[in-house]
C-alpha cells in the first residue's frame, strides 16, 4: 500500500531560523506532489505543488526520486508560518485519490 | 463565498442514529472527494467522484457509509447506525481536473460527535 510518512509531529523553531519539514513516500514513479497547510481556524489549503516549481510564501520543496522524499523548506521562518503542514503525493496508478501524511505542526517562536 | 461549503458544520448524535452530511463543491469542478480526519491524524481518503460516478471507495468505508453525487453537483455522505468510532471531522474537497491531477479545494468540514 502507498504510504506517506511525515516523521515529525511537532517542529519548533525560532523566528528567522531555517525550516525543513520532512516527507517520504513509499512508492516509485513520477508522482505530482503537493504540500497543504492548515492555519488556525482555517480550512486546509494548497501551499505548493511540485510540478509548478513555484515558491509560495518563501517555501520550496525538492523532489528527490532516489530517496522518495519531498521535503518542504524555508530559509527564514516567520511567526505566521505556524500551522499544520500535510504532504500529499497522489497515487499514480490510474486512480486519482490523494493520500495525506499525518502532518507536522510547525511552531515558530518569537 | 464561492468556495466549497459543507453542512452541517457540527452534528451531535446518539449511537445508532443515522446522519447525513452535504457538500456543495465549487460549481465548475468535476471531482469531489470525501475525507475523514481524527485528532492527530491527516485526512484519510474515503471516496471520490468524477462528475456523478463514484470511482473509488476506501476500505475504511464500511457498509454503513454511503455517498452519492446524483447530478454531478452536490454530494451527500450518509452514515447509518452511527458508532462512537465514527466521531471525526468529515472533509469534502473538490477539484477541476483537466489533465492528471488538480489542486484540492477543501470545505471547512462537518464535525460528527457520536455519544
Amino acid at each position: 500500500a502507498q504510504r506517506v510518512t511525515q516523521p515529525e509531529k511537532l517542529l519548533s523553531v525560532f523566528k528567522g531560523a531555517p525550516v525543513e519539514l520532512k516527507c517520504n513516500y513509499s512508492y516509485s514513479g513520477s508522482p505530482e506532489l503537493f504540500w497543504y497547510v492548515q492555519y488556525s481556524r482555517q480550512r486546509l489549503q494548497l501551499l505548493l505543488r511540485h510540478i509548478s516549481r513555484e515558491s509560495i510564501k518563501g517555501f520550496t520543496a525538492d523532489l528527490n526520486k532516489g530517496e522518495t522524499s519531498f521535503h518542504l523548506k524555508k530559509p527564514f521562518a516567520q511567526e505566521e508560518d505556524s500551522a499544520m503542514y500535510y504532504c500529499a503525493p497522489p497515487v499514480t496508478s490510474g486512480t486519482y485519490k490523494y493520500i495525506f501524511g499525518t502532518g507536522t505542526r510547525l511552531k515558530v517562536l518569537a | 463565498d464561492t468556495g466549497v461549503s459543507q453542512d452541517p458544520r457540527h452534528k451531535i448524535t446518539k449511537r445508532g442514529q443515522n446522519v447525513t452530511f452535504r457538500c456543495d463543491p465549487i460549481s465548475e469542478h468535476n471531482r469531489l472527494y470525501w475525507y475523514r480526519q481524527t485528532l492527530g491524524q491527516g485526512p484519510e481518503f474515503l471516496t471520490y467522484f468524477q462528475n456523478e460516478a463514484q470511482l473509488e471507495k476506501s476500505r475504511l468505508l464500511s457498509d454503513r457509509f454511503s455517498a452519492e453525487r446524483p447530478k454531478g453537483s452536490f454530494s451527500t455522505l450518509e452514515i447509518q447506525r452511527t458508532e462512537q468510532g465514527d466521531s471525526a471531522m468529515y472533509l469534502c474537497a473538490s477539484s477541476l481536473v483537466t489533465g492528471v491531477t488538480g489542486e484540492l479545494f477543501f470545505g471547512e468540514g462537518s464535525r460528527l460527535t457520536v455519544l
